[in-house]
């Protein structure tokens, strides 16, 4: 079954414990992404990656890292939480772009529901 | 990308056709329509995109009008599991590069027996 993982689903955690929360997909996609989604400010985007070893920042950047080292994992590291990054965080990925350039709708990860106290 | 204008919420009768409005009156020739809804707190789910010509899938038709200043989503026979959030939301086509889908506040459905 075709589909983006992610885990852990549920995470409760403590300010400035070092976690990474992992998503994996399985559909070959070259491009992927993190977003946070907060009551209010609906889903913004933190990374995105467009290949292998190729990332770069979205909107909300700032206290998150990406990495990229095979096609189908794209794991987002808090290196030192604070309590403003609990949140919904989902991963998505999809094909870069059609023939005709027609772009891809993105599969979207169940999600992980982060709390840092 | 184009701002789109969509109704806080709406609700809708079981087993009747739900139609969902969304305003682009800024969208280029070159941006398509994209639908996505969110069962509370789910991942988005892609539902149906088009460019100007009516589209129909499984879950959906997608109605966009002639000056493609709108679109009308319509579920046809709405069910209880159809309660989400659907997002409209318009992407330039030809760019290769970040495919950011920019989420709104979307509309609540609310699927009522």
């Amino acid at each position: 079954e075709a589909q983006v993982t992610q885990n852990p689903r549920y995470l409760i955690t403590v300010t400035g414990k070092k976690l990474t929360v992992t998503c994996s997909q399985n559909m070959n996609h070259e491009y992927m992404s993190w977003y946070r989604q907060d009551p209010g400010l609906g889903l913004r985007q933190i990374y995105y990656s467009m290949n292998v070893e190729v990332t770069d920042k979205g909107d909300v950047p700032e206290g998150y890292k990406v990495s990229r080292k095979e096609k189908r994992n794209f794991p987002l590291i808090l290196e030192s939480p604070s309590p403003n990054q609990t949140s919904l965080y989902f991963c998505a990925s999809s094909p870069p772009i059609r023939g005709g350039g027609e772009p891809y709708e993105q599969y979207f990860g169940p999600g992980t529901r982060l709390t840092v106290t | 990308d184009a701002k789109t204008t969509q109704p806080p919420s709406m609700d809708c009768a079981e087993g009747r056709a739900a139609n969902l409005p969304c305003n682009h009156s800024t969208i280029s020739g070159n941006e398509y329509v994209y639908w996505y809804r969110q069962i509370h707190s789910q991942g988005p789910q892609y539902i149906i995109h088009g460019l100007k010509n009516n589209e129909t899938n499984e879950m959906a038709s997608l109605i966009i009008t002639e000056d493609r200043k709108s679109s009308t989503l319509i579920l046809p026979h709405a069910t209880l599991r159809d309660t989400a959030v659907y997002y409209c939301i318009v992407r330039v086509r030809g760019v290769r590069g970040n495919n950011d889908m920019r989420f709104g506040a979307g509309t609540r459905l609310t699927v009522k027996p």
